[in-house]
């Protein structure tokens, strides 16, 4: 019940598309949605997150989209960049229980220019 | 604002050996946890201090150890290291949200 499952494992995507990254999760406790962006050599960066008061939260080009009744969530990386290429890992925990931050195995994003 | 730092950047010890990794939180958060990241692997869970307590512990040997300082500084110690220790090892400290060091590269020859 503290599993979050992410897929793709790896994704490629054509410069100016779109990236799609999904995460589900078992636990209905959880109520914070962070997604981190890791590149080669350094430590992973909160990119954004997302409570379940709202279904959506979009920051620039990135968007995280929340289904709390299918327990799911999805990072949208719009018009996607080369410099995006990194990888990308999902999480859930109960808000004020960070401590206890569940991550995705993560997915390594390439975008071909 | 100085985010989380770590240091040494590199580390290379000899199988036996004892390595200490050293974590410095963003001001003002007072826990700590650490993670280790193995080649091409996610994050693995290792430890988790708060107001100098270990609060929680993940599935590592107890050969791996460490403790948070009054100013609430960590040290991660790793005793008898094997090959299989080699690493990427990740501070990340937090008031509410987690954020990260770059790392400490353990190399175990």
């Amino acid at each position: 019940q503290q599993q979050v499952k992410q897929s793709p494992q790896s994704l490629i995507v054509q410069k100016g598309g779109i990236s799609i990254i999904n995460c589900a999760y078992e636990n209905t406790a959880f109520d914070y949605f962070p997604w981190y962006q890791q590149f080669p050599g350094k430590g992973p960066a909160l990119l954004i997150a997302i409570r379940p008061d709202v279904s959506e939260k979009k920051e620039g080009r990135f968007t995280i989209s929340f289904n709390k009744s299918a327990k799911q969530f999805s990072l949208h990386i719009m018009d996607s960049q080369p410099g995006d290429s990194a990888t990308y890992f999902c999480a859930a925990s109960r808000w004020g229980s960070q401590g206890n931050l569940i991550f995705g195995k993560g997915t390594k994003l390439s975008v071909k220019p | 604002e100085a985010g989380v730092t770590q240091s040494p950047t590199h580390l290379i010890k000899t199988r036996g050996q004892q390595a200490t990794l050293r974590c410095s939180p963003i001001s003002g958060h007072t826990s700590v946890y650490w993670y280790q990241q193995a080649l091409g692997l996610g994050l693995q869970f290792l430890l988790w201090y708060d107001e100098g307590e270990e609060r929680n512990r993940g599935n590592f040997p107890p050969r791996f150890s460490g403790r948070q300082f009054p100013n609430y500084s960590s040290e991660l110690n790793v005793n008898a290291l094997e090959l299989e220790d080699s690493a990427l090892y990740l501070c990340a400290s937090s008031f509410n949200e987690q954020y990260f060091g770059p790392g400490t590269r353990l190399t175990v020859t």
